[in-house]
């Protein structure tokens, strides 16, 4: 069974650039999550999908960030402008049955 | 709102030495708890998980861990470590919602190092 699919592995940009990030989550699973995680520290949940619709976004830095998964498959995390704050892995993560399993994550740096 | 804590930044252990690992969380409601494993630009990996029952679970790799109430813990353990066990552990809490389960809450993670 393929594992969650993310790209690009790394990125690296200027503040104040755009970036965008997808991730293909393991087939049939329908609860796909997006996680930070800032050096040191463990991943922080900014949102999660339940199909194509979103559960939970309290903590995703909606002036800055913005989330789709519009056929309730793929996703994509976008940041617009960048800040040097927001330098870390965003992780993604798929769910069948109560238990998420993540993808290697996209490693960005903001300089 | 709910939390995790590890306790321990950095544990060091030598081969064959057995191994603890400690986990404190909060939460209101029933928790189900993780555990995952990272090692060096890689992802999350799955070591075990407990939703209810035996609160004594086995994972993989010879990892266990033991879920207590009353002490509101959920600490992983290993016999006899060996090198490849070096990584980065994170313990992680969650719960079911009226809409399903929502994301988990990790704590910050312990860098096991492991001597020869």
């Amino acid at each position: 069974e393929a594992g969650v699919a993310q790209s690009p592995r790394y990125k690296i940009i200027e503040k104040r650039q755009s970036v965008a990030f997808w991730c293909n989550p393991i087939s049939g699973h329908a609860t796909l999550y997006w996680y930070q995680q800032i050096l040191g520290q463990g991943p922080k949940l900014l949102i999660q999908f339940q199909n194509n619709g979103v559960v939970d976004d309290s903590q995703l830095p909606k002036d800055r960030f913005s989330a789709e998964r519009l056929k309730g498959v793929d996703s994509t995390l976008k940041i617009q402008p960048a800040k040097l704050e927001d330098s870390a892995v965003y992780l993604c993560a798929s769910s069948l049955n109560l238990v998420p399993f993540f993808g290697p994550g996209t490693r960005l740096t903001v300089l | 709102a709910q939390s995790v804590t590890q306790p321990d930044i950095h544990i060091t252990v030598s081969e064959g030495a057995s191994l603890e690992l400690r986990c404190n969380y909060s939460y209101g409601a029933t928790p189900y708890l993780f555990w995952y494993v990272q090692s060096p630009g890689q992802g999350l990996q799955l070591l075990l998980k407990y939703f209810s029952g035996d609160t004594l679970v086995q994972g993989i790799k010879g990892f266990e861990a033991e879920f207590k109430r009353s002490q509101s813990s959920f600490n992983l353990r290993k016999p006899s470590v060996h090198w490849s066990d070096a990584a980065e552990y994170f313990c992680a809490v969650g719960a079911l919602t009226g809409g399903g389960a929502d994301g988990l809450t990790f704590g910050k993670g312990t860098h096991l190092i492991i001597q020869p």
